[in-house]
C-alpha cells in the first residue's frame, strides 16, 4: 500500500527566504510523485511530478523536486519565496506503479509567507 | 484554468437527504476521477470512471455511487447523507494514458446539516 506522510502542517518563512517543504513516501512499487497547491477556495493545480528519468524535477512558479529513493523523500523547494506562494501544498503518491489509478495524498503543508 | 468545471458550487443538504454532484471533464479526457477532501485534510480517492465504467474504488460505502456518460461528463451521488460527508468534492480527469497528469476542477463545498 502507498502513504505520504508530510513534515509539519503549517510553515512559515519570510518573503525572499528559501522554501524547504517535506514529503516522504511509502510504496511497494516504484511510485510516481507529485505536488500540487490549493488556493483558498480552489482546486488543486499541479505544480510538478516525477515520473521517471531525472530525479531532479522542476515545476512552475519556480519550484523544484528532487526524488530521493534511498530516503523515499520528494521534498518541494523553491529559492526565493514570494508573497503569491502562501497556499497549501500537498505531496501525493499514485497508488499503481505504472498508472494514475488514483492518488494518494498527505495532510497538506500550509505555507505562509511573510513581508 | 483547467477546463475541468463543477456543479454546483455550493449546496446545503440535511442528514438523511440524497445529493449528486456533476464534473465535466477536460477536453479530450475519457478518465474521471473522484474525491472527498474533509476540512483541514488531503483529498481522499472515492472513484475512478473510465469509459463509462468504474474502475477502482477507495474506502468508502456503497452510498457513495456514480456515473460516467457518453461524452465523459460525470456525476457523484451520495445517498442518506451523514454529518461527516460535509467536505469539497473535488473531480479530476485525465486521458487514461501512463504518466498523465489529474487535472482537477475547481470543487462542490457540501454542507451537511
Amino acid at each position: 500500500a502507498q502513504s505520504v506522510t508530510q513534515l509539519g502542517s503549517h510553515v512559515s518563512v519570510s518573503e525572499g527566504a528559501l522554501v524547504l517543504l517535506r514529503c516522504n513516501y511509502s510504496s511497494s512499487v516504484p511510485p510516481y510523485l507529485f505536488w500540487y497547491v490549493q488556493y483558498p477556495n480552489q482546486g488543486l493545480q499541479l505544480l510538478l511530478k516525477y515520473t521517471t528519468g531525472a530525479t531532479l524535477v522542476k515545476g512552475i512558479n519556480g519550484f523544484e523536486a528532487e526524488f530521493k529513493k534511498s530516503e523515499t523523500s520528494f521534498h518541494l523547494t523553491k529559492p526565493s519565496a514570494h508573497m503569491s506562494d502562501a497556499a497549501e501544498y500537498f505531496c501525493a503518491v499514485s497508488a499503481y506503479g505504472g498508472s494514475q489509478g488514483n492518488l494518494i495524498f498527505g495532510k497538506g503543508t500550509k505555507l505562509s509567507v511573510k513581508p | 484554468e483547467t477546463g475541468v468545471t463543477q456543479s454546483p458550487t455550493h449546496l446545503i443538504k440535511t442528514r438523511g437527504q440524497q445529493v449528486t454532484l456533476r464534473c465535466s471533464s477536460q477536453s479530450g479526457h475519457n478518465t474521471v476521477s473522484w474525491y472527498q477532501q474533509a476540512l483541514g485534510q488531503g483529498p481522499q480517492f472515492i472513484f475512478q470512471y473510465y469509459r463509462e465504467e468504474e474502475n477502482g474504488r477507495g474506502n468508502f460505502p456503497p452510498r457513495f455511487s456514480g456515473l460516467q456518460f457518453p461524452n465523459y461528463s460525470s456525476e457523484l451521488n451520495v445517498n442518506a447523507l451523514e454529518l461527516d460527508d460535509s467536505a469539497l468534492y473535488l473531480c479530476a480527469s485525465t486521458t487514461g494514458l501512463l504518466q498523465e497528469t489529474q487535472y482537477f476542477g475547481p470543487g462542490t463545498r457540501l454542507l451537511v446539516l
